[in-house]
Order: structure tokens, then sequence, then C-alpha cells
């Protein structure tokens, strides 16, 4: 147990279809953070809010689209995704201030694109 | 710029210690981690250490981390085969506050391999 909660766990999606990734965190941090994992490549850092705050998008095409309603849930948006986007799909969270400024992760959701 | 390098793979006999590298160039790191993942789970925090200390140790993990060279490892004693996992090293650059620099840059993971 996390405390961080992914759903689904995994989604399979064709390139025209719109399907949303779900991330809950129940540790009380104020920060919240996409990460993507593929095969080819290390850990991608996505997004990150603060207090509901985007305060990075790492050059992330539009297809992808977050949203924060509030610090304690953040949605992945996925629209006209491509193949290549089959990914891990990591959600993580953290406490703005704390020493360390430790991430906590979900399990994942394993998104397939075909 | 942030780079953060491991060897891909290590395989050890079950009860021998492993020893897992990395190495970062960014010299303003604070915070160095290593987490865990287990086949199809997330990312585990293992441990961390602040940058100014040298080593921490905690039960069976002892992490060494040598500024001058921006070298880190992960000593795990009497490696067991449920330590099969990839262990990724990550750095945190910036002060807690800075919120534009506060996530963390992974490195491509060391898969350990432990046989029985």
């Amino acid at each position: 147990e996390t405390g961080v909660t992914q759903t689904p766990r995994h989604l399979v999606m064709g390139m025209t279809n719109k399907k949303s990734l779900k991330c809950e965190q129940h540790l009380g941090h104020n920060a919240m953070y996409w990460y993507k994992q593929s095969a080819k490549k290390p850990l991608e850092l996505m997004f990150v809010y603060n207090f509901k705050e985007q305060t990075e998008n790492n050059s992330v095409p539009s297809r992808f689209s977050p949203e924060c309603p509030n610090s304690s849930h953040l949605f992945l948006h996925l629209h006209t995704l491509q193949p290549e986007d089959s990914a891990l799909y990591l959600c993580a969270s953290s406490q703005d201030g704390t020493s360390g400024n430790t991430i906590y992760f979900g399990e994942g959701s394993w998104l397939t694109v075909v | 710029g942030e780079d953060v390098e491991q060897s891909l793979f290590l395989s050890v006999r079950e009860g021998d210690s492993s020893v897992i590298n990395c190495t970062y160039t960014d010299s303003s790191s604070t915070y160095l981690y290593w987490y865990k993942q287990e086949p199809g789970a997330g990312l585990q925090l293992l441990t961390y250490i602040f940058s100014n200390m040298d080593m921490k140790q905690d039960q069976r993990l002892t992490v060494l981390l040598n500024k001058k060279d921006k070298h880190l490892s992960l000593r795990i004693a009497d490696t067991q085969t449920g330590d099969s996992a990839i262990y990724f090293c990550a750095e945190s650059i910036g002060a807690p506050r800075d919120t534009g620099r506060r996530a963390l840059t992974f490195g491509s993971g060391t898969r350990l391999q432990v046989q029985p």
C-alpha cells in the first residue's frame, strides 16, 4: 500500500479514443506528478502540479492533457494517441518543503495504444 | 545539464552482497535517492541521502556518496531472491521550495538478478 492509487491499472485504447488516467493520493501531500516509463527511455517527468497549479510541463505533446482539481487528485486525459505512447504512466506525490523532497509513486497505469 | 547513469545489469548469488553504482553530473544535487521496482509494479522508495552526508545505513542497505566523484552506490547485504528487481538512482536538484526544479531525475535503472 503506497498511499498513491492509480486507476485503471491496465488500459488498451485505439488511436482515435479518448480516455483518462486517474490518480489519488491519501498522504496529505501538496504536489503531484506524472511520469512516463517506457522500455526505450528512463523515467521521464511529464507534469508537476503544486497546490493544484501546474508548475512544470516537460514539453509534453498536447494529446496528453493533465487536470488537477484538488491537491489529492490528478488526471491525465488522453486523446488521439500514437502507438509509441504505449508505456507505464506513473503518478507520484510529495510534500513541498519537507526534507528529502521524497516522492511516493503509485503502482502505475499500463497503457497500450493500438 | 542533468544526467544520471547506471549500469544496466547485475547478477549475484543469494547471500552475497550486491553493489549497485550510479554517477550523476550535476554538482548542485541536494538529495539522492534509491528506488526499487519489482515486475509489474510502481517505484518503491528504498532510501535517500542528503548531499552533505557520505554514508547512510538502514538495515541491509548502505548508501555511500562520493561528492567529489559524483558517485553514489547502494550496497545490499545478504542479498535474497526477493531483492531481484530494477533499482533506480535519482537526484533532486534545488531547494525543497524551488517548485520549478523539485522533481527527480532518474537513471535508466539497474536490473538485479539474484541466483539461488
